[in-house]
């Protein structure tokens, strides 16, 4: 069975300031990593994610994450946030080998950006 | 508009009441999944299937019934409503193992 941990339920930070939204994740196997954002009454987007190759991903609007397996952890950083990235942020897990590979969320991270 | 589309928005159900949530994908997407999202647990999954014909259950399946006829429907039931049913509902579709999935909109469902 797989978990998630998003350490933080709730992070404020001022405009243009630096980020990092921790996630940790427990697997007995192989994992693929995911990183969603919901903005409010909306669903949720994928923001980024690792299968395999190269342990940093990056996302098309400044977000990026590192894969790392010694520490199972997976953790989401901006260097200067702006007040549209208020939302709450998701880290998942699925098994990499199964043939469905269930996705498993973490609890969510609420990431306030205030001016 | 290819993507994920929901049906109702909002409802309210009396306890013990039935009703069906609706889901289409546009996408020919095979794998096809339900969620919940409850304040501070994230989203659990209540139903999965991976092609037409095929249906699994989730972490949470009890008091719901899905069935995939087509590729493009996947809808949801709730047997016999229940306050503890109160939840945002999602819809989600992806085309392969190790791809993002694509949200619909959600369903916000309140049982009184």
């Amino acid at each position: 069975a797989q978990s998630v941990t998003q350490l933080d339920s709730q992070v404020p930070v001022f405009e243009e300031a630096p980020v990092e939204l921790r996630c940790n994740y427990s697997s007995s196997v192989s994992v693929y990593l995911f990183w969603y954002v919901q903005y409010p009454n909306q669903g949720l987007q994928l923001l980024l994610k690792y299968l395999s190759g190269s342990t940093l991903v990056e996302s098309i609007n400044g977000f990026e994450a590192e894969f790392n397996k010694s520490q199972t952890s997976f953790h989401l950083r901006k260097p200067s946030v702006h007040i549209s990235d208020t939302a709450e942020y998701f880290c998942a897990v699925s098994d990499s080998l199964a043939s469905y590979g269930k996705l498993t969320f973490g609890q969510g991270t609420i990431l306030t950006v205030h001016p | 508009n290819a993507g994920v589309t929901q049906t109702p928005k909002f409802q309210v159900l009396k306890t013990g009441q039935s009703m069906t949530l609706q889901c289409a994908q546009d996408m020919n997407h095979e794998y096809m999944s339900w969620y919940r999202q409850d304040p501070g647990m994230g989203l659990r999954l209540i139903h999965y299937s991976v092609g037409a014909g095929i249906t699994d259950q989730g972490e949470v399946p009890n008091g719901y019934n899905v069935s995939r006829s087509t590729t493009e429907d996947f809808p949801l039931r709730l047997l016999s409503a229940a306050p503890s049913q109160t939840s945002v509902y999602f819809c989600a579709s992806r085309i392969r193992q190790g791809s993002g999935y694509t949200f619909g909109s959600g369903t916000r469902l309140t049982v009184v």
